[in-house]
């Protein structure tokens, strides 16, 4: 069965530095979607992809973040000089043209920020 | 505010003994989703249930069943017979952005954590 793949699992990374988290969507998805989830509290809209640009972003998704799809299968987040608030996991999901369907979500990456 | 709420932080039972997870949305669309999802200690979040805003009628899947009431805007799902590996957080999300290009777009509840002892 087709998924959603993410990668790392899991990411350690410095306060300030940069990271890229990674996801393959579904081959024949067109929309894509970054959430988050701080550890203990409920899922959070970030940003919706569509045709090579933003759909739509939360307030979450300030300047900190962009999203790209640099090439025909992958999407990634990039968060700009992370803070110790980003620590969170970090769900990749994508959904076909057909409207009546549900999510299909990655099994997310872990970012630890120290 | 809050679009979904789910007032139950956490709900211990016995293996084998029913458990009903409440959801209460909130909506001005016509048209909207709802999701259950339950998210194990591993963490994925796995997909379980959706319901349009056109079918109120309730079904059983297995084990899982859900009442969903638009009178009074709550999407109750419940696990009959429950076991040790039900033990997750489940979550309850609602999606109003069908006619635009966000429709993946998912707003989840708090999230109720189920624990099941053998």
């Amino acid at each position: 069965e087709p998924e959603v793949t993410q990668t790392p699992s899991h990411q350690v990374t410095q306060m300030g530095q940069e990271v890229i988290l990674r996801c393959v969507p579904i081959s024949n998805h067109l929309y894509f979607y970054w959430y988050r989830q701080i550890l203990g509290q409920k899922v959070e809209f970030l940003v919706s992809f569509y045709n090579n640009e933003i759909s739509e972003k939360s307030e979450i998704f300030d300047d900190q973040f962009s999203v790209e799809r640099p090439d025909g299968s992958n999407f990634t987040l990039k968060i700009r000089s992370t803070k110790l608030e980003d620590s969170a996991m970090y769900f990749c999901a994508s959904t076909p043209p057909s409207r009546n369907t549900e999510a299909f979500f990655g099994q997310g990456t872990r970012l630890t920020v120290v | 505010a809050q679009k979904v709420t789910q007032a139950q932080t956490e709900i211990s039972v016995v293996e084998k003994e029913d458990v009903t997870l409440d959801c209460v949305y909130e909506t001005r669309d016509t048209t909207y989703y709802l999701f259950w999802y339950k998210q194990p200690p591993s963490g994925e979040l796995v997909f379980l249930i959706r319901r349009n805003s056109f079918d109120e009628q309730n079904e059983i899947s297995g084990r899982y069943s859900w009442n969903f009431q638009k009178s009074t805007s709550s999407f109750n799902f419940t696990i009959t017979a429950s076991q040790v590996v039900d033990s997750a957080v489940y979550f309850c999300a609602l999606s109003e952005s069908m006619t635009t290009d966000s429709w993946g777009k998912l707003q989840f509840g708090a999230g109720t954590q189920v624990v099941v002892t053998p």
